[in-house]
């Protein structure tokens, strides 16, 4: 049971461009929202987060949306650069749940950013 | 600073063997949590640990196991090894434990290969 989809396995843009990379949950208990991104040969680093009570959250280049009614969040990577190339990972909590800690990743999605 | 650090890189083991895989977290987070990723999904989470004491546990088998140690480090340990069981494990630390531990720093993980 994929309670977190990510649809698009790959996605490919121009550099200086926007990427959009989207994420789908089933779950209406999660309430966290967390996209992390990860080279080859290195860990799963933290991006950027939003909580269920805000629908964005921005961070330099990277912002976030949320849309609680259609269970649908996405990541806006404006302008894109060819350092950004990687996968993306969307995850999701149940912050007020029992079972800390635990996150709930989709499948990824690969970025690739042309120079 | 140091990041998570994890040990062995890379390992290979027949079916039926034990396996111990080790954690370092960065210094000052007292939380350690492990996850599994099989190639082409995200990251799976098997436990999280606290302070020493198991706070999460994902829908693994028994064949799975973990501890804290006094200076925050962890160890995960796989009985009756089985083919599935081939995967990066990657462990991830953070500073609390809760809805705040979301926020994870992740290892470059250890790679199991299990003939």
């Amino acid at each position: 049971d994929q309670q977190v989809k990510q649809n698009s396995p790959s996605l490919s843009v121009q550099e200086g461009r926007i990427s959009i990379l989207n994420c789908d949950y089933t779950n209406s208990m999660f309430d966290y929202f967390l996209w992390y991104k990860k080279y080859p040969a290195e860990g799963p680093t933290f991006l950027i987060s939003i909580s269920s009570i805000k629908d964005k959250n921005e961070d330099g280049r990277f912002t976030v949306f949320l849309n609680k009614s259609a269970k649908h969040l996405s990541l806006h990577i404006v302008p894109s650069q060819p350092g950004d190339s990687a996968v993306y990972f969307c995850a999701a909590a149940n912050a007020g749940g029992t079972s800390y800690g635990k996150l709930t990743f989709g499948q990824g999605t690969i970025l690739t950013v042309h120079p | 600073d140091a990041g998570v650090t994890q040990s062995p890189t890379h390992l290979i083991k027949t079916r039926g063997q034990h396996v111990t895989l080790r954690c370092s977290p960065i210094s000052g987070h007292k939380s350690v949590s492990w996850y599994q990723q099989v190639l082409g999904q995200g990251p799976q989470f098997i436990f999280q640990y606290y302070e020493k004491e198991e706070r999460g546990r994902g829908n693994f088998p028994d064949r799975f196991s973990a501890r804290q140690f006094p200076n925050y480090s962890s160890e995960l340990n796989v009985n009756a090894l089985l083919l599935g069981d081939s995967a990066l494990y990657l462990c991830a630390s953070s500073t609390r434990v809760g809805p705040s531990s979301y926020e994870q720093y992740f290892g470059p993980g250890t790679r199991l290969t299990v003939t």
